[in-house]
């Protein structure tokens, strides 16, 4: 059950927008609408982000949306704060099961 | 206010068992599934099992299937998972949450560390 494929790190600048993308197969991110996008800080539970690729629970804010095109899921944080700052997560469904992505490091320069 | 619990980690030698518990509260616990996911220490989230809230239904990740075991009691508000045969790499924080695989993992729990060493 290999993880799903994100970059080590990002970083932006205040303001700026940034992607993280998530590569998997089509034995998961490919063939399921059912990617989901965790936060987690230093220390902490993660926190769900987006869920169904696209779907913001409430209370997240609308500066984090989600996209997939193919086998690749992306996360895309505009107008980026010092509070975005953490490792994020996608996760997929596959049968009988899920998989979670390598994980991404956000730096806010 | 809507919560999950771990207990139950520790020390445990290699081949050695433990068994942890999850106390959830704020929600009607049956009516949702659970899951239990880890994280070895510097290492990315795992997804280890899956329970449906009326235990009909349970999976497994092929890296502890034969060796965990998923449980829940939903008269105690519960969830548990029995773990035998630790391996060194078993080494983690075990996170309980609640969801579906399909549509993510909205509520999770502060974790519990198991730490496997002789």
């Amino acid at each position: 059950q290999s993880a799903l494929t994100q970059p080590a790190s990002v970083s932006g600048s205040p303001g700026q927008s940034i992607t993280i993308s998530c590569t998997g197969t089509s034995s998961d991110v490919g063939g399921y609408d059912y990617v989901s996008w965790y936060q987690q800080h230093p220390g902490k539970a993660p926190k769900l982000m987006i869920f169904d690729v696209s779907n913001r629970p409430s209370g997240v804010s609308n500066r984090f949306s989600g996209s997939k095109s193919g086998n690749t899921a992306s996360l895309t944080i505009s107008g980026l704060q010092a509070e975005d700052e953490a490792e994020y997560y996608c996760s997929s469904y596959r049968i009988s099961g899920a998989v979670f992505g390598t994980g991404t490091r956000v730096t806010v320069l | 206010e809507v919560q999950l619990a771990e207990s139950g980690g520790g020390l445990v030698q290699p081949g050695g068992s433990l068994r942890l518990s999850c106390a959830a509260s704020g929600f009607t616990f049956s009516s949702h599934s659970m899951i239990w996911v880890r994280q070895a220490p510097g290492k990315g989230l795992e997804w280890v099992s899956y329970i449906s809230g009326s235990s009909t239904t349970i999976y497994y990740a092929d890296s502890v299937k034969g060796r965990f075991t998923i449980s829940r009691d939903n008269a105690r508000n519960s969830l548990f998972l029995q773990m035998m045969i630790l391996r060194d790499e078993d080494t983690a924080v075990y996170y309980c949450a609640r969801g579906l695989l399909m549509h993510g993992l909205d509520v999770w729990g502060q974790g519990t560390t198991v730490t496997v060493s002789s």
